[in-house]
């Protein structure tokens, strides 16, 4: 079945450092392939996607990878703040319905 | 607010009870999704609304579970006989109908359920 991995365990990073996050997929060839944000108790926020024939795609401090070949995805945020502590999930758009597949969610805490 | 909007915000009920969850998407949204979140887990998709039609029911959706969208507006999640297994955060989503390049789906706060 689809199934999508990101790392379970925290990410502890510096303020000012660029914090990446990795998503691996397999048994999917997605065309699209998406990022979200979730704070403690609330749903998940849209950040970026990204399709199969883009390599890269950016928005302000956020940058995504998609490499096909090696099914993997990557998350960066460039001068991570303290804000930017979250939970970061990855998710691709399956079947018809355009209903969401997600990884199981990294966190990500920016330290002082 | 032009977000999407559930509520109750927070639930707790008695084993064997039955629940309801309410869910009013963003209005020029056809499409609403219900997903279930336990701890430490990505959102899990449960069904999907285009309008009022349910085209869409996962395996994980058991029949002590309904959800209806009557008027393709609101939609209500019901959940019948809980049990302590649907202890979870029950998220609603809303998206625009489109080409999978263009679903940004649209998450409201979620109803957090405690079956005790």
């Amino acid at each position: 079945s689809q199934k999508i991995e990101q790392n379970s365990e925290a990410l502890n990073i510096q303020e000012g450092k660029t914090a990446t996050l990795t998503c691996n997929y397999t048994n999917y060839s997605p065309a699209y392939l998406q990022w979200y944000r979730q704070d403690p108790g609330r749903g998940p926020v849209f950040l970026l996607l990204i399709r199969e024939n883009e390599k890269e795609k950016r928005k302000e401090r956020l940058k995504v990878t998609f490499d096909t070949t090696l099914k993997q995805s990557l998350f960066h945020i460039t001068a991570s703040q303290p804000a930017d502590s979250a939970t970061y999930l990855c998710a691709f758009v399956t079947g018809g319905g355009n209903k969401l597949t997600f990884g199981t969610g990294t966190q990500l805490k920016v330290e002082l | 607010d032009t977000g999407v909007s559930q509520d109750p915000r927070h639930k707790i009920t008695k084993r064997g009870q039955n629940v309801t969850f309410r869910c009013d998407p963003i209005s020029e949204h056809n499409r609403l999704y219900w997903y279930r979140q336990t701890l430490g887990q990505g959102p899990e998709f449960l069904t999907y609304f285009q309008n009022e039609a349910q085209l869409e029911k996962s395996r994980l959706l058991s029949d002590r579970f309904s959800a209806e969208r009557p008027k393709g507006s609101f939609s209500t999640l019901e959940i019948q006989r809980t049990e302590q297994g649907d202890s979870a955060m029950y998220l609603c989503a809303s998206s625009l109908e489109g080409g999978p390049g263009n679903t940004e789906a649209f998450f409201g706060q979620g109803t957090r359920l405690t079956v005790v």
